[in-house]
């Protein structure tokens, strides 16, 4: 199993600008994160989804941020406009039963 | 309310030894989960061991344990024969609610393993 793909692995924007964060989840799994990972706030969980659907967006911090799972294979997290606090390692992560795996992340600086 | 803590500040542990790291949690639930995730400098996190809050044994996973006290609330992580490759940043995390799969994580520990 080839497990979590993230997509890019690193990003470097300008403020403003539109960013794109893309996942591929383990096949078979019901359930797929979205967390931010910075040093002041450590993991947060941004939102979630099972079978496609979103099901807790409470984290996600403002409209600004949006994601979508248009199939089981394929989810996006997108920022518009992105600004330099949203500069932090954005995880994605699958589960089908108690273990969550995590992908390699997404390192992303808004200059 | 911060749902896992961890508090130990950095820790230096000799090749070999072993080392536990602290954590503990606030639930009112009576089922939950609780998880260990390493995540090496490398950035990755990667699962390293799960307890079933009815489970009646301790978790072990290969080097590592799982000290669950369910009345302290506690379910410190407990790493044998440490070795180089341990040195990392280790997450303790919970899950409330069996079937919402949601995990809130501890700001962390960090191992550096010293030879």
């Amino acid at each position: 199993d080839a497990g979590v793909i993230q997509s890019p692995r690193h990003e470097v924007t300008e403020m403003g600008q539109e960013v794109t964060l893309r996942c591929k989840p383990i096949s078979g799994h019901d359930y797929l994160f979205w967390y931010r990972q910075t040093m002041m706030r450590g993991l947060e969980l941004l939102i979630y989804f099972n079978n496609n659907v979103p099901i807790d967006d409470s984290g996600m911090p403002e409209d600004r941020f949006s994601a979508k799972m248009p199939n089981a294979s394929f989810s996006t997290l997108k920022i518009q406009p992105s600004e330099p606090r949203d500069s932090a390692v954005y995880f994605c992560a699958s589960s089908f039963g108690e273990k969550l795996f995590f992908g390699s992340g997404t390192q992303l600086s808004v200059l | 309310a911060q749902k896992i803590t961890q508090t130990q500040p950095g820790m230096f542990v000799q090749e070999k030894e072993a080392v536990t790291l602290d954590c503990t949690y606030d639930t009112s639930d009576q089922s939950y989960g609780l998880f260990w995730y390493k995540q090496p400098s490398s950035g990755e996190m990667i699962f390293l061991i799960y307890q079933g809050s009815y489970d009646e044994q301790n978790a072990t996973e290969g080097r590592y344990s799982l000290n669950f006290q369910k009345a302290r609330k506690s379910a410190n992580l407990v790493i044998s024969a440490s070795q180089l490759g341990d040195s990392a940043m280790y997450f303790c995390a919970m899950r409330e609610d069996y079937g919402n799969n949601r995990l809130a994580f501890g700001k962390g520990n960090q191992v550096v393993v010293i030879p």
